[in-house]
């Protein structure tokens, strides 16, 4: 999780609610991402950004945006959470570096009642 | 959609080797192999990669059979920390392309 940061830890919204995961870097690598991880089951890409100003849409997108106007920094935002949304959520940054592997965040668990 | 495909559950004991396998039938030539764990919800973790050749680093061994079809990840002397889940991921490297997790394997390692 070098280098990788994601605020809050943990988070309860009722429906409705609106919030931002923030997601930092201090690896100055281009590529970010956010995941979401439903119980028992493995992660799914929400969206992704190769660069500052650049996203685009991963495998479950809706009901969240994105954008990117700093390499460092990569918000979330759940414009109207719904239970649906429960789920821990992380942030990877990708390194095209020789190994071109992600390095992940530690999570955000958010409860949607 | 994941390409890979991997047993739910393994028990390992303690100090003994892991092999852990994962099948990749329809993998293309351009597509390496890429190994993750996942230690009680934490972020997941980085192993090792490899295209056709063997790989080995301070973590673990991945052998990837002469068809590419599928590989073992192999951790040489288990130990109780290395109790997580493991997912097996196929992807085409230098592209951006997102990495597919599926459920992967649940590892135990008994003491």
């Amino acid at each position: 999780n070098a280098g990788v940061t994601q605020t809050p830890k943990f988070q309860v919204l009722k429906t409705g609610q609106s919030m931002t995961l923030q997601c930092a870097q201090d690896m100055n690598h281009e590529y970010m991402s956010w995941y979401r991880q439903d119980p028992g089951m493995g992660l799914r890409l929400i969206h992704y950004s190769v660069g500052a100003g650049i996203t685009d849409q991963g495998e479950v997108p809706n009901g969240y945006n994105v954008s990117r106007s700093t390499t460092e920094d990569f918000p979330l935002r759940l414009l109207s959470a719904a239970p649906s949304q429960t789920s821990v959520y992380f942030c990877a940054v990708q390194s095209f570096d020789t190994t071109d592997t992600q390095y992940f965040g530690p999570g955000t668990r958010l409860t949607v009642l | 959609d994941a390409k890979t495909t991997q047993p739910t559950s393994m028990d390992c004991a303690e100090g003994r080797a892991a092999n852990l396998p994962c099948n990749h039938s329809t993998i293309s030539g351009n597509e390496y192999v890429y190994w993750y764990r996942q230690i009680h919800s934490q972020g997941p973790q980085y192993i090792i990669h490899g295209l056709k050749n063997n790989e080995t680093n301070e973590m673990a061994s991945l052998i990837i059979t002469e068809d590419r079809k599928s590989s073992t990840l192999i951790l040489p002397h288990a130990t109780l920390r290395d109790t997580a889940v493991y997912y097996c991921i196929v992807r085409v490297v230098w592209t951006g392309n997102q990495f597919y997790f599926g459920t992967g394997t649940s590892l135990t390692v008994i003491p």
